[in-house]
């Protein structure tokens, strides 16, 4: 079965640089979260996209922007990179109706930036 | 807050063993679910939980939804070597049942 697809699976860049990242959801799912994950610890939510429009927003930096497509990709963009948005970055994609009855996210691999 | 506190933080056992984690939160959550991370890669669901009280099982792993749906625990019985990772207990808040909140994980480690 196809899986949420994220690319690129590791980029690295310098201080200041952006950064773009991709996200495929699974075929027919229409929601999109994105959360980051720093070394050692828990995935935090950064955003969410519900249709195509924004759905949550949670501890995403101003520096960091967001948008989901028709054909429901999404991308994270990331200026001015600083040394502490190196983490792994996952995606999670669901159908809306089962993630207000269930909370169930399927997980991308994710991808890691490295920001030196 | 929604904050998820999930313990121990890391467990060191014998192949064999019985391991068992939890999930409390001062919120109360709709849903828990247990999610296995293993390096380098997402999370992937292990068990879902939907009702206060709910006990599930998935193989050797158990999970339960505590009746005050403030909490959660997960067994997992004569683990093996291939049950080593992070384990995360995740949850939908009463508040903003939108979006997963993580528990800070437990990193298991099993000695052959």
């Amino acid at each position: 079965a196809a899986g949420v697809i994220q690319s690129p699976r590791h980029l690295i860049k310098e201080k200041r640089e952006t950064a773009t990242l991709k996200c495929y959801p699974i075929p027919r799912h229409d929601t999109v979260y994105w959360y980051q994950q720093g070394p050692g610890q828990d995935p935090q939510f950064l955003i969410s996209f519900y249709e195509k429009m924004q759905s949550d927003k949670g501890s995403i930096p101003d520096r960091f922007s967001a948008q989901q497509f028709s054909d429901y990709h999404s991308e994270l963009n990331m200026s001015s990179l600083e040394l502490g948005d190196s983490a792994l970055y996952f995606c999670a994609s669901s159908l809306w109706t089962s993630v207000l009855n269930t909370g169930e996210l399927f997980f991308g691999e994710g991808s890691r930036l490295t920001v030196l | 807050g929604q904050q998820l506190n999930q313990s121990p933080q890391s467990m060191f056992i014998q192949e064999g063993e019985d391991v068992s984690m939890n999930c409390t939160s001062s919120s109360i959550f709709n849903t828990w679910l247990w999610y296995k991370q293993d390096p380098g890669e997402g999370p992937v669901l292990l068990i879902a939980l939907y009702k206060a009280g709910e006990l599930t099982s998935n193989g050797r792993l158990t999970a339960q939804f505590g009746i005050t749906r403030k909490d959660s625990f997960l067994n997992i019985s004569a683990s093996i070597p291939s049950d080593v990772g992070i384990y995360f207990c995740a949850g939908t808040p009463e508040q903003g049942a939108q979006k997963l909140v993580f528990g800070q994980g437990t990193r298991l480690t099993i000695n052959p």
